[in-house]
């Protein structure tokens, strides 16, 4: 069975650019969230899907962040203007409900120069 | 959310058992614990989620006392590849967002 993939595995981009990250989470997982970790910072919540509704929103930091998830399959995250503090680690995770394990991706590298 | 503490960094040696303690004094009823295993470059890996008292899988071993004010991680007989970070995460298990909280983690370097 495949796990949670993301896409790409390392982006970098010029401050003010726009980046699109992809995550496709586990076949049937309803639940999908989103974390990153910015440098030396701990790995922190950015926001939670149950199937396409946005569940949980309290971690996006700003309104230059946009995730969508069309159908309540994959999901994509859109940071638009990028700025020089959005470099990080961006990972997805799927579980099948809110109490089972969630299953992490390899996750995405953005580095915003 | 519940903010928990755990030893930055451990050491050990191949073969032995090893019991990482987390604290969580402020967790609430429906938190879960639950510990993930992090090698670099990758992403967080499930390792054991438990509520109350004694949970064992193929991996690990979880113990938490009555009080559930603190809980510990028991990985028996290490080997190298157990090198790796691993996080001690309290949840809300009521209705609404299951959002992890992530804190420092333990470095755990098993030593052959």
């Amino acid at each position: 069975e495949a796990g949670v993939t993301q896409f790409p595995s390392h982006s970098v981009i010029e401050k003010g650019q726009t980046v699109t990250l992809r995550c496709d989470p586990i076949s049937g997982h309803d639940n999908l969230y989103w974390y990153r970790r910015v440098m030396g910072k701990e790995i922190k919540f950015l926001l939670h899907f149950v199937k396409e509704s946005k569940q949980d929103e309290s971690g996006m930091p700003n309104n230059r962040f946009l995730a969508e998830r069309t159908g309540g399959t994959y999901s994509t995250l859109k940071v638009q203007p990028a700025e020089l503090e959005d470099s990080g680690v961006y990972f997805c995770a799927s579980s099948q409900d809110r109490h089972t394990e969630a299953f992490f991706g390899q996750g995405t590298r953005l580095t915003v120069v | 959310l519940a903010k928990t503490t755990q030893p930055i960094s451990m050491d050990s040696y191949e073969g032995q058992e090893v019991n990482i303690t987390c604290s969580h004094n402020n967790i609430a009823t429906n938190d879960y614990i639950t510990w993930y295993q992090q090698f670099p470059s990758q992403g967080p890996r499930f390792i054991i989620q438990g509520y109350k008292t004694k949970v064992t899988n193929e991996v690990a071993s979880l113990f938490i006392p009555a009080d559930r004010k603190s809980s510990t991680l028991s990985l028996p007989r290490v080997s190298l590849s157990d090198t790796a970070v691993y996080y001690c995460l309290v949840g809300r298990g009521g209705a609404g967002s299951y959002q992890l909280t992530f804190g420092k983690g333990t470095k755990l370097s098993v030593i052959p």
